[in-house]
């Protein structure tokens, strides 16, 4: 499975936006960029995906590089419910790699108020 | 909806124990699959079950298995427990006819100390 390099930690101010990296230089042409975040003492949850066009929604927004090489997760104001780590992950659409999801370090973001 | 729903929320086993943990998928998902979280680590995937098959398998030994019952829900058995099974273990389901980019919903985990 092609790999994710995420930035280990960010710190935000409330109420500003940020944007949290994530590096695949290694990515297919067919692989999904998604994003999955893990607030405190609770399980990950789905925040947002996209092939190759921008994407928003209610959660935030995702930008994919020109080259798929590299994508950015934005958040247009955070809250210190935001606080959380933030995974990025590829998703291959092979029947036979199921819903697998291949999670790495992700990046932890600190936000200040 | 009560969403992904596991128990126990926290568990102390010593090392050589058995431990079975469950989980039951949000309404509407027949396809279960676990993970276990390291402190400070993200999650890996041990398996997924559809169907009441183990349909794929992470890189983990056979002292982890599983089951899934005809109403979805599902257990995950570890057996002979080592000091490094200490984890979070997490359980996410989701609809297998949703298609591989189809969003999982995590559970909130069950807290495995093995002493």
């Amino acid at each position: 499975d092609a790999k994710t390099t995420q930035p280990n930690s960010m710190e935000s101010n409330e109420e500003e936006p940020v944007h949290l990296p994530c590096n695949h230089s290694t990515i297919s042409g067919t692989d999904y960029i998604h994003w999955y975040r893990q607030l405190p003492s609770q399980g990950p949850e789905y925040v947002i995906h996209g092939l190759t066009s921008n994407v928003n929604n209610r959660m935030a927004s995702l930008a994919i590089a020109e080259d798929r090489k590299s994508s950015t997760l934005i958040l247009h104001r955070a809250t210190l419910r935001d606080a959380a780590v933030y995974y990025c992950i590829l998703r291959c659409p092979d029947n036979n790699a199921g819903n697998m999801l291949t999670f790495g370090g992700g990046t932890r973001l600190m936000v200040k108020p | 909806d009560a969403g992904v729903t596991q128990s126990p929320t926290h568990l102390i086993k010593t090392r050589g124990q058995q431990v079975t943990l469950r989980c039951s998928p949000k309404s509407g998902h027949d396809t279960v699959s676990w993970y276990q979280q390291a402190l400070g680590q993200g999650p890996q995937f041990i398996f997924q079950y559809y169907e009441e098959e183990e349909r794929q398998r992470g890189n983990f030994p056979d002292r982890f298995s599983g089951h899934q019952f005809p109403n979805y829900s599902s257990e995950l058995n570890v057996n002979a427990l080592l000091l490094g099974d200490s984890a979070l273990y997490l359980c996410a389901s989701s609809w297998w006819g949703g298609g591989f980019w189809d969003e999982q919903f995590f559970g909130p985990g069950t807290r495995l100390t093995v002493l």
